[in-house]
Formats: C-alpha cells, sequence, structure tokens
C-alpha cells in the first residue's frame, strides 16, 4: 500500500533557527513530491515541487530534497520566522500514470518569536 | 496571480439533502481534482477530471459523489445525499497538462452536515 508519513507531527523552535521536516514514502519508484504549507482553516500553499530525477529544489529560504531509494524527503526552513507557523504537507504522486496525490499527515510547525 | 476560487466557503446542510460545491479552476488549466480533508485528519484524494470525463477517483466517490463541468469555467462537485461523515474541508484543485502537473489548490469549502 503506498504510503506518506511525516514526521515529527508537531514541533516548536525559536525565531531564526533552521530546521529540517521530513517526509518519507512506502514506494520508492515516484514520479513527483510537492510540498505545501497550510494555515489553520485555510487552503493549501504549493512551496516546492520535485521530480523523480531531481535531488533538490529551493526557493527563497526553503529547500527540498528527494532521495528515492532511501523513500525520504526533507524540507529545509533557514531563519525561521513566526510567519513561517503553518502546517506543512507532503504530497506524492506515485507513478505517471495517475494524477492523484497521497498526503502525509503533516508536520504542525510553530516558531516562537 | 491566478488562483483556483471556491464557493461558498462555508456550506451547512441538513442530512440527506444535496450539496453542490463550486471551483473556478485557473483558466488554462485541463485537469481538475477534488479533495477532502475530515477535521485532524490526513487530505484525501476524491476524484480527478480531465477532458470531460473522470480519470480517476477513489473508494470514496461513491454514487453519492458526481461532478460536473458545466461550462467553461465551473467545475462542480454535487454529493447526492449527504451523511453526517460527508462533514469537511473539501479543496478543489487544478493542473495544466504541461510539465509535472504541478497541482494548484484552492481555499476550500467547509462542508458542515447536521
Amino acid at each position: 500500500k503506498q504510503e506518506v508519513t511525516q514526521i515529527p507531527a508537531a514541533l516548536s523552535v525559536p525565531e531564526g533557527e533552521n530546521l529540517v521536516l521530513n517526509c518519507s514514502f512506502t514506494d520508492s519508484a515516484i514520479y513527483n513530491l510537492q510540498w505545501f504549507r497550510q494555515d489553520p482553516g485555510k487552503g493549501l500553499t504549493s512551496l516546492l515541487l520535485i521530480q523523480s530525477s531531481q535531488r533538490e529544489q529551493t526557493s527563497g529560504r526553503l529547500n527540498a530534497s528527494l532521495d528515492k531509494s532511501s523513500g525520504r524527503s526533507t524540507l529545509y526552513i533557514a531563519a525561521s520566522q513566526p510567519g513561517d507557523s503553518a502546517t506543512y504537507l507532503c504530497a506524492v504522486r506515485f507513478h505517471p500514470g495517475t494524477y492523484k496525490y497521497i498526503f502525509g499527515t503533516g508536520t504542525r510547525l510553530k516558531v516562537l518569536a | 496571480e491566478p488562483e483556483v476560487t471556491q464557493t461558498p466557503s462555508h456550506q451547512v446542510t441538513q442530512m440527506g439533502q444535496e450539496v453542490i460545491l463550486r471551483c473556478v479552476p485557473i483558466s488554462n488549466h485541463l485537469y481538475f481534482y477534488w479533495y477532502r480533508q475530515i477535521l485532524g485528519q490526513k487530505v484525501e484524494f476524491l476524484v480527478s477530471f480531465y477532458n470531460n470525463e473522470i480519470s480517476e477517483k477513489s473508494e470514496i466517490f461513491d454514487d453519492q459523489f458526481s461532478v460536473e463541468r458545466p461550462d467553461g469555467s465551473n467545475f462542480t462537485l454535487k454529493i447526492r445525499s449527504t451523511k453526517l461523515e460527508d462533514s469537511a474541508m473539501y479543496f478543489c484543485a487544478s493542473s495544466d497538462t504541461r510539465g509535472l502537473y504541478e497541482q494548484y489548490f484552492g481555499p476550500g469549502t467547509r462542508l458542515t452536515v447536521t
């Protein structure tokens, strides 16, 4: 069964800290992986999409890496700010014949001022 | 920047009633999706739609659910006879047919079934 897991479930850090969020998936033959941010009661904002042939993608203070062989992706947030507080979701598209994403449960991040 | 929009933002309905959730995808996108998120749970895929037909659906998407693109801009999800367990946030998403089909999500419709 194709599953996506995110740990930790919640994380609280002081402002300015660099942090890493983890995503693991059961099938290494993924097509692509997308990281989203979700604010309470709101929709999903796309942060980064990383395709299976890539090892990493960067956008501003965010860097997503992908290691298919170990079934893992990480989202690195540099110099965290209180405005980064949100739930971060990892979603995997497992093969090109499907367009659906399978989501992880998310990591709820709180950055303390 | 183009975005996916959804209406209403919150819908309250009684059990057994029909509801229609509406979405306006990004204008040049051709793939459309519905997902739902029950409070405190994962976002779950319901259905994908392309070229005026369902391309994929999950086990959740049973005969109570239907989707339609009634005109060139709207994409709708109909729940024929709502149940208490249909209470959730429903997200519409769209993607284009180039590149990696990155999905862009709308703000969601919170459906409360009483």
